[in-house]
């Protein structure tokens, strides 16, 4: 079965560092996301990316926060500047057409922030 | 506001017996609904979504939900539990319009025992 893949799955970065999370959705989907968990706790949406740009953003994705679909396949998350508040599990997920089409996630990648 | 509730943070259940795993929602409108199994260190997996006008709907591993209109509710059950399915769960809402984002509950920690 088809699979969200991400990289990397650690990523330890100093304060104030740019970090760049790269994600392959599953290939026929249509509708990107970057969710964040915060010590196994809630699952907080980031952004939802369609048709080649931000259909909707949430309130913790702030200007240090971009995305982007360079090439077809692979959907990046850049953080400019990390904070220590960014530390996190950052989870890519993809969905198909239809709005019952349920999410496909990632396994995350880990994100520490020192 | 739209929201997701899940009123437990834990759940014990002994092995064999019956688990109900509660979600409520408040929602304008007939909303996408889903539920999530995650793992340790591992994503968000799903497990099953609402199939308008199946009040009992089933998924994957022997869970099924039941959904309630007049409560919004749509709570997972299962009629015997097994250790392995000890994990985090996660009810999810997709509005039925105006935005394309998934909302989680907190999640609910489910416990059985053997």
């Amino acid at each position: 079965e088809p699979e969200v893949t991400q990289t990397p799955s650690h990523q330890v970065t100093q304060m104030g560092q740019e970090v760049i999370l790269r994600c392959v959705p599953i290939s026929n989907h249509l509708y990107f996301y970057w969710y964040r968990q915060i010590l196994g706790q809630k699952v907080e949406f980031l952004v939802s990316f369609y048709n080649n740009e931000i259909s909707e953003k949430s309130e913790i994705f702030d200007d240090q926060f971009s995305v982007e679909r360079p090439d077809g396949s692979n959907f990046t998350l850049k953080i400019r500047s990390t904070k220590l508040e960014d530390s996190a599990m950052y989870f890519c997920a993809s969905s198909g057409q239809g709005m019952n089409s349920p999410l496909h996630f990632g396994n995350g990648t880990r994100l520490t922030v020192t | 506001a739209q929201s997701v509730a899940q009123p437990e943070d834990q759940v014990n259940v002994a092995e064999g017996n019956p688990l109900t795993v509660k979600c409520t929602y408040s929602v304008s409108g007939n909303p996408y609904l889903f539920w999530y199994v995650q793992y340790p260190n591992r994503g968000l997996q799903f497990l099953l979504k609402y199939i308008t006008g199946d009040n009992l709907v089933k998924g994957s591993y022997g869970f099924e939900a039941e959904f309630n209109k007049s409560q919004t509710s749509f709570h997972l059950k299962k009629p015997s539990a097994l250790v392995s399915d000890s994990a985090l769960y996660f009810c999810a809402v997709r509005p039925p319009s105006g935005t394309y984002k998934y909302i989680f509950g907190t999640g609910t920690r489910l416990k059985v025992l053997a």
